[in-house]
């Protein structure tokens, strides 16, 4: 299983946008990237998955490098409603029994927005 | 769409009870159903993976016959909790997922023994 890195806290103000960095650097050929925000006392919530170079949906983007050895969540002006711990995870999408690995959680990044 | 429910939301048992928590797939037909458990600042612990109709993978160290899961459907996980104690208070939360798609997570279940 690829193991992940993240800094462990991050602080900002509302409006800012915020770029938090995964370090991935035994990612297999068919791992996908996904990231999940979670506030206390819920479960985690899907943000955003990609494979290589940008996506972009209605929240975020997620930038990964050609290498894909790591990858970076940002997050357009953030509010204080963002403040939450993020993972980003990496993992096979495939089958279970055919290649798919179980995501293990890290310890996340604990994002303080501030007004 | 990709809603993951789970109830209840919350349960405080006397110790030695059975508690049972329900995960459902309210608009999707989940390939895979897995099993978490988090403690208080830390972060989530993979139980168990289980696929609709057969028996659950356990992660090492945990007690099949204490955490016992059913899947009886593809929109329905249960994973009771025998003979609970103390030390089992924590928070689970399960989640589901179809092939090639990623997890997604229901909002947890807090677990009190008293």
């Amino acid at each position: 299983l690829a193991k992940t890195t993240q800094p462990i806290s991050m602080d900002s103000y509302e409006g800012q946008e915020v770029n938090i960095t995964c370090s991935h650097n035994n990612i297999a050929t068919n791992d996908y990237i996904t990231w999940y925000q979670q506030f206390p006392s819920q479960g985690p919530r899907f943000i955003i998955q990609g494979y290589k170079t940008k996506v972009t949906n209605e929240v975020a983007s997620l930038f990964i490098p050609a290498d894909r050895k790591s990858s970076t969540l940002s997050l357009p002006r953030v509010s204080l409603s963002d403040t939450a711990v993020y993972y980003c995870l990496v993992g096979d999408m495939g089958p279970i029994d055919s290649g798919y690995s179980t995501l293990t959680f890290g310890k996340g990044t604990m994002l303080l927005v501030s007004p | 769409g990709a809603v993951v429910s789970q109830h209840p939301s919350w349960v405080i048992c006397k110790s030695g009870t059975s508690v049972k928590i329900e995960c459902r797939s309210l608009d999707f037909q989940a390939t895979t159903m897995f099993w978490y458990r988090q403690f208080p600042k830390q972060s989530l612990m993979l139980m168990a993976t289980s696929n609709e109709g057969s028996k659950a993978t356990y992660e090492q160290g945990v007690e099949k016959d204490k955490f016992l899961i059913n899947h009886a459907s593809l929109t329905l996980s249960t994973l009771t909790v025998t003979s609970a104690h103390p030390e089992d208070s924590s928070f689970y939360i399960c989640s589901a997922r179809v092939t090639d798609q990623p997890q997604h997570f229901g909002d947890g279940t807090r677990l009190s023994i008293l």
